[in-house]
């Protein structure tokens, strides 16, 4: 199986502070993955998938990069709407597998 | 736009069998190169892949899971489904079904169903 691991898993931020997530996975995954924001009581959101592209409707200080085993979630100008929790998602293999999160509070 | 709902019993008496029902609305399930998903959140922690299954009905589950999971799907009623069985307090969790299209993530999400584990 293929595993992921996040950090930091909290980060406390001001609004306007550019925040930046890291991913890893335990193999490559080639551009198989997804990024995911959650507020409480909530589903998931998708934000960004196939590693870099924005899904339709999010907003751009969203973006995300990487391939193969590492990668990161930058919010360029963190918003009071963005403190979340965010999850990483890889579906490379027939197994889908998600990352154990990052919340992001508020300083 | 596509919608997907959950539905099911909250409360699931242990060792009995979970059941949920996610019906699609606003799109067939069938179109496209979709597949869909089951997923799971205990309070206050992370998301559980359950399983997926595609209109063909193929189907891939998480190997901690795959001896008590079926995913099934009925096109003609535009719903799948999720039988959990034997189950114990730690499958107390949201449950959320989730479509997906090849490499591109989950891109609609049920709103999410509580099941409670007890007696």
């Amino acid at each position: 199986d293929i595993q992921l691991t996040q950090s930091p898993s909290f980060l406390s931020a001001s609004v306007g502070d550019r925040v930046t997530i890291t991913c890893r996975a335990s193999q490559g995954i080639s551009s198989y993955l997804a990024w995911y924001q959650q507020k409480p009581g909530k589903a998931p959101k998708l934000l960004i998938y196939a590693a870099s592209t924005l899904q339709s409707g999010v907003p751009s200080r969203f973006s995300g990069s990487g391939s193969g085993t590492e990668f990161t979630l930058t919010i360029s100008s963190l918003q009071p709407e963005d403190f979340a929790t965010y999850y990483c998602q890889q579906l490379n293999s027939p197994l889908i597998t998600f990352g154990p999160g990052t919340k992001v509070d508020i300083k | 736009q596509v919608q997907l709902q959950e539905s099911g019993p909250g409360l699931v008496k242990p060792s009995q069998t979970l059941s949920l029902t996610c019906t699609v609305s606003g799109g067939s399930i069938s179109s496209g190169s979709y597949y869909w998903s089951w997923i799971r959140q205990p309070a206050g922690k992370g998301l559980e892949w359950i399983g997926r299954i595609y209109t063909s009905g193929s189907t891939n589950y998480n190997p901690s899971l795959k001896s008590r999971v079926t995913i099934s799907v009925d096109t003609s009623k535009n719903q799948f489904s999720l039988k959990l069985s034997s189950v114990t307090a730690a499958d107390t969790a949201v449950y959320y079904c989730a479509r997906a299209d090849y490499g591109r993530g989950m891109d609609v999400w049920g709103q999410g169903t509580t099941v409670t584990v007890s007696s």
